[in-house]
């Protein structure tokens, strides 16, 4: 079970807007901790789309957005492409398990 | 540009040990942390720990704690990660990554390429 609960799987037509959510509670994303987002590729390491909520690092194009609210947070992708097929993995700081950082379960996306 | 590079893949038996490396490249080696996440065959992503480059301070995960120790060797900017006492469940890719932000507000940019631990007897 992960300290962050992400949906296992979300799909959308190319074109479309997804969006994933991070559940967390109050140790973490409650607490007033960051919420990061990472993409991954078949096969390939994790790379950030957005660190610190909502900040897109150089080369993320603006179709990659975050938002936090309370002890969630989302990652919403508009103008679906096939290239964004990937797992999403939500990650942030959790002070009741000894200074860890955590990570959500992982979001399946797939584009129809 | 930044890069991490880790080293290449392993086979180890039941209760033996591993040891990974990472070597940074691309930036002052001891001006961020580095964090060790793994992930086991079509699982999700578990953080291991860290480890400061210029203090060699460490902190570990619980579930790790006693089984895993990170070390660094600053002279070639690399980063070590061994863990002990090897058992199936631990077979993975394990991932080096370099932190950035505050140590509360940490995320990780950019990742190594990974490295195949696997385990069997």
């Amino acid at each position: 079970q992960s300290v962050l609960t992400q949906p296992p799987s979300v799909s959308g037509a190319p074109g479309q807007t997804v969006t994933i959510s991070c559940t967390g509670s109050s140790s973490n994303l409650g607490a007033g901790y960051d919420v990061h987002w990472y993409r991954q590729l078949p096969g390939t390491a994790p790379k950030l789309l957005i660190f610190n909520n909502n900040a897109r690092p150089s080369g993320v194009p603006d179709r990659f957005s975050g938002s936090k609210s309370g002890t969630s947070a989302s990652l919403a992708i508009t103008g679906l492409q096939a290239e964004d097929e990937a797992d999403y993995y939500c990650q942030s700081y959790d002070y009741m398990l000894s200074g860890s950082r955590v990570f959500g379960g992982g979001t399946k996306l797939t584009v129809l | 540009q930044v890069q991490l590079v880790q080293s290449g893949a392993e086979v180890r038996k039941p209760g033996a040990s591993v040891k990974v490396s990472c070597k940074a490249s691309g930036y002052s080696f001891s001006s961020h942390d580095i964090d060790w996440v793994r992930q086991a065959p079509g699982q999700g992503l578990e953080w291991m720990g860290w480890l400061n480059p210029k203090s060699g301070n460490t902190g570990y995960a619980q579930k790790f704690q006693g089984r895993v120790t990170m070390t660094r060797n600053t002279s070639i900017s690399t980063v070590y990660m061994e863990l002990r006492s090897l058992r199936s469940e631990d077979t993975a890719v394990y991932y080096c990554a370099r932190g950035q932000g505050s140590p509360r507000q940490r995320w990780f940019d950019p990742w190594g390429q990974g490295t195949l631990v696997t385990v069997f007897s």
